[in-house]
C-alpha cells in the first residue's frame, strides 16, 4: 500500500552516463516534486509539476530533465552524470499546487557517481 | 532571495528533557511553516505545521510557535524519548502559490537514554 514510490532505490554509475529515476504516487495528488538531498542533508527543491505542467524549475543544470507522462508519475532523467550529482533524490507529491498541503515523500534514490 | 536559517545544527539532550529548534525566514510573504522529521535512512515526514494566522499550535509532545513580526518560528519537543532522535527540518512556503518549500539546513537531534 505504498503512497509514493521510487525506483531504483540505489543507483551506482560512472561519470558521463545517462540515467533515469522513476516516481509514482497512488494518492490521487495532482502535484509532484523532485528534491535533491546532498551529503550535508540539505534538502533543495529542483522541479515541480502540477497536472503535468511544470510550475517550479529551480536553478538546475539542463542535464536534468523531468518528465510527467500523467498526474501519477514524475520521472527524472539525468544526462552526462557528474561526481557532484551524487546525492539522494526524493520525489514528493501533494494534493494541489498551493502552499498549505502536506508533501508526501518517496523513499529516496541514492545516486552514486563514480 | 528566499532563505531559511535553522539552529542549532546538532542538539543532544537527555531522555525526558525538552528540545527547542529555531528557524528564521527571509520572505515576508511566507505564510505556511511545516516541520519534517527524517529518521536515519528514511524519508522526511511531516510532524506539524502552522499557518501565519496562528501564533502557536500543539500536538501532544510537540508544539510550534510563530512570530511573524520577527520572522521566527520554533519547534518544541517536551519529554523527549530516544525515538525522537532524527534530523528535523523546518520549512517556509515560497512567495509564489506553487507549493514550493524552502527548507532549513536541518537539526540532528540525539536523545540519550
Amino acid at each position: 500500500d505504498t503512497a509514493v514510490s521510487q525506483t531504483p532505490k540505489y543507483l551506482v554509475t560512472q561519470m558521463g552516463n545517462d540515467k533515469s529515476i522513476k516516481c509514482e504516487q497512488n494518492l490521487g495528488h495532482d502535484t509532484m516534486y523532485w528534491y535533491k538531498q546532498d551529503s550535508k542533508k540539505f534538502l533543495k527543491i529542483m522541479f515541480s509539476y502540477n497536472n503535468k505542467e511544470l510550475i517550479i524549475n529551480e536553478t538546475v543544470p539542463n542535464r536534468f530533465s523531468p518528465k510527467s507522462p500523467d498526474k501519477a508519475h514524475l520521472n527524472l532523467h539525468i544526462n552526462s552524470l557528474e561526481l557532484g550529482d551524487s546525492a539522494v533524490y526524493f520525489c514528493a507529491s501533494s494534493k494541489s499546487g498551493t502552499k498549505y498541503n502536506e508533501q508526501f515523500f518517496g523513499p529516496g534514490t541514492r545516486l552514486t557517481v563514480l | 532571495g528566499e532563505n531559511v536559517e535553522q539552529h542549532p545544527s546538532t542538539l543532544s539532550v537527555q531522555e525526558g528533557d525538552s528540545a527547542v529548534i529555531k528557524c528564521t525566514y527571509s520572505d515576508s510573504a511566507s505564510n505556511y511553516f511545516p516541520w519534517y522529521k527524517q529518521e536515519l535512512g528514511k524519508r522526511p515526514q511531516l510532524i506539524i505545521d502552522i499557518r501565519s494566522n496562528v501564533g502557536e499550535k500543539k500536538d501532544q509532545r510537540i508544539a510550534v510557535t510563530l512570530n511573524k513580526t520577527a520572522k521566527h518560528f520554533s519547534l518544541h519537543i517536551t519529554e523527549t524519548q530516544p525515538e525522537d532522535s532524527a534530523v528535523y527540518f523546518c520549512a517556509a512556503s515560497g512567495s509564489s502559490n506553487t507549493g514550493k518549500l524552502i527548507f532549513g539546513q536541518g537539526t540532528t537531534l540525539q536523545v540519550k537514554p
